[in-house]
């Protein structure tokens, strides 16, 4: 399987500041990335999919980036609704694999 | 709009099964793949297998084959996963997330998700 490392665990951050979260591919998984915003006790929801395509009705304050094996997200201008659990998610493979998610908490 | 709606929380004993549901509606029931996942406590999500709404077909993670089953009922729009001879390792929160159109070629990422399903397995 296709190991997938995300970094930071956990990120304070404020109110419209700038964050970048990182997900690393254990091979080439080409921009096959999709990255997902997860709140307790809601449905996870896709934010981003192939790398850097923004899901509809997902705010442009939000931007994927990468290929290969290094990919992005970046919140630009973080907002209050912002602060939840975010993963990244491979699907190149014939099985899905997760990062270990990011939790972003209110500095 | 679409939802999957996944029935609620389960208590088991070892060695039990446990059959979750998950329910789709606001798009064609049969036109797209239905992805299970779970996370235990403190770790990351895990792939469990896909089905095939149409055709009933599954693919199943490895190390849960002999012990996971897919089914659905498209009358209901509704698929389940039904895990046997539990362990307390199969503690977790239980995701179905709609996948690609069947006749999609490229890859295709879990796009919506039910809100998921707390099994606790514990004598």
């Amino acid at each position: 399987d296709i190991q997938m490392t995300q970094s930071p665990s956990t990120l304070s951050a404020s109110v419209g500041d700038r964050v970048n979260i990182t997900c690393r591919a254990s091979q080439s998984i080409y921009n096959w990335l999709a990255w997902h915003q997860h709140k307790p006790g809601r449905a996870p929801k896709l934010l981003i999919y192939k790398a850097s395509s923004l899901e509809s009705g997902v705010p442009l304050r939000f931007s994927g980036s990468g290929s290969g094996t290094e990919f992005t997200l970046t919140i630009s201008n973080l907002q209050p609704d912002d602060f939840a659990t975010y993963f990244c998610q491979q699907y190149s493979a014939y099985s899905l694999t997760f990062g270990g998610g990011t939790k972003v908490e209110i500095k | 709009q679409v939802q999957l709606v996944q029935s609620g929380a389960e208590v088991k004993k070892p060695g039990a099964s446990v059959k979750v549901s998950c329910k789709a509606s606001g798009y064609t029931f049969t036109n797209h793949y239905i992805y299970w996942m779970r996370q235990a406590p403190g770790q990351g999500l895990e792939w469990m297998g896909k089905m095939n709404p149409r055709d009933g077909r599954t693919n199943y993670a490895q190390k849960l084959l002999g012990r996971v089953t897919m089914t659905r009922d498209t009358s209901t729009s509704t698929v389940y996963m039904e895990l046997s001879s539990l362990r307390s390792e199969d503690t977790a929160v239980y995701y179905c997330a709609r996948g690609g159109l069947l006749w999609f070629g490229d890859p295709y990422p879990s796009d919506y998700w039910g809100r998921g399903t707390l099994v606790t397995v514990s004598s």
